[in-house]
Order: structure tokens, then C-alpha cells, then sequence
């Protein structure tokens, strides 16, 4: 089976400007998350899906990040603005409605100068 | 709160040499139990999990890790390691719910010297 597609893999921006990723998870993966992960840290959650709703987005700093799935597939993280603090890796990861096992993509890399 | 702690942040070895990592974690509740490996430039993949049962789990490449409930602690070893483990190991925890988030540790890189 495919795994979850992550896309752009690399951006660099700097401070003040937009930038937004995309995650496409595993078919028929009814939950979808979106971490940040600090060099040096371990991977952070910023929001999790569960279809097209949202089930935790305690830790998403809704001043700045925003993230949505509307037809409860495919999923976008956007940031703006950006600050150099949100240099980091955004990983997606995806999971079986029956199982308690994340798949998670290659990640987008952000660098903000 | 629910948190992860993973015992050693950086781990140098010499091939053939043993492994353990440790890891402990705060949950009220029932949890399940991972260990997540990054090699260099790849993806996190699942190495091996607990869920419930023989406490002692084994996983791919050799890896094995063991619950010990009372202590809270889920470690990781390899009797033997390799060059190409060199990796970032990461503990993660969630509750045994399909609905609870997976809390990681803050990982620890093996580098293992051939």
C-alpha cells in the first residue's frame, strides 16, 4: 500500500511569510495527525483529525498555525505568519480507525530565516 | 500530565556491543507502548509496539523491549548492534483508547562505530 505523501519536503522562507504543507495519508486512514518535530526534540502534536473533525488542537498555536481536512482525506498545515521558532520538521501521520498504530510520512522541513 | 522521558540523549557504541535504552512515562491508565526509529534522511517507522500480554515484545532487527508495569518503564535493547542501527530511537505512549494522542519521549541518537 502507499504511505502518506508529504509535500513540499524542504521550503525555506523567511520570517513574516506564509507557507503550507500537505499530507495525503494512507487510503481508508480515517485519522490524521500533524506533529512538529524541533531538532533535538521529540515529534510534538499539533492536531489530530478524526475525518474532517477536529479531535485535539490543545497544543496548535491558533494565533499563527491553522490546519483543516474538509472532504476528510487529504489535509493542509498552514503557517503565517511565520516566525524563526517554527523551524522545524512537520510531520503527517495517519491511522486505521481499528488499529493504534501510526504511519507517519517523510516530513517537511521548514526552515525560517 | 502525560509525558515520556527517554534516559540518555546521545548513546556511542562499538559494533557487537549491547544496547539498552531507556525509557519511562507519566499516563493514568491503560497505555500502549512504542519504539519509533529515524534513520539518517528516512522516515519514523515503528519498530515494535505493546499492547497488552507477555510483557517482553520483540520487534524488527532484532530489537526487543520490555514492560515493566510497575516501574513504568518500557527499555529497549539489542544483545548485539550493528553499524547500520545508528538511528534516532524515540518512546512514545498513548492511551489504549483508538482515540488518544501519541506522546513521544525527546529521542535518543545511537551512533555506533564500526
Amino acid at each position: 500500500e502507499a504511505g502518506v505523501a508529504q509535500s513540499p519536503r524542504y521550503k525555506i522562507i523567511e520570517k513574516r511569510q506564509s507557507v503550507a504543507f500537505w499530507c495525503n495519508p494512507i487510503s481508508g486512514h480515517a485519522t490524521l495527525y500533524w506533529y512538529q518535530q524541533i531538532l533535538g526534540q521529540g515529534p510534538k502534536l499539533l492536531i489530530q483529525f478524526q475525518n474532517n473533525g477536529v479531535v485535539d488542537d490543545s497544543q496548535l498555536p491558533k494565533d499563527r498555525f491553522s490546519a483543516e481536512r474538509l472532504k476528510g482525506v487529504d489535509s493542509t498545515l498552514k503557517i503565517q505568519p511565520a516566525k524563526l521558532e517554527d523551524s522545524a520538521v512537520y510531520l503527517c501521520a495517519s491511522k486505521d480507525s481499528g488499529a493504534n498504530v501510526l504511519t507517519f510520512g517523510a516530513g517537511s522541513r521548514l526552515t525560517v530565516l | 500530565a502525560q509525558s515520556v522521558s527517554q534516559h540518555n540523549h546521545h548513546v556511542i557504541l562499538s559494533e557487537a556491543a549491547s544496547l539498552e535504552l531507556g525509557c519511562n512515562y507519566s499516563y493514568g491508565g491503560t497505555v500502549n507502548l512504542f519504539w519509533y526509529v529515524q534513520y539518517p534522511g528516512q522516515h519514523l517507522q515503528l519498530l515494535l509496539k505493546y499492547f497488552s500480554g507477555d510483557p517482553l515484545v520483540k520487534g524488527i532487527k532484532g530489537f526487543e523491549a520490555e514492560f515493566i508495569k510497575s516501574k513504568f518503564s518500557f527499555n529497549l535493547r539489542k544483545p548485539s548492534v550493528q553499524w547500520s542501527d545508528t538511528a534516532e530511537y524515540f518512546c512514545a505512549v498513548v492511551g489504549s483508547g483508538n482515540t488518544g494522542k501519541l506522546i513521544f519521549g525527546q529521542g535518543t541518537t545511537l551512533q555506533v562505530k564500526p
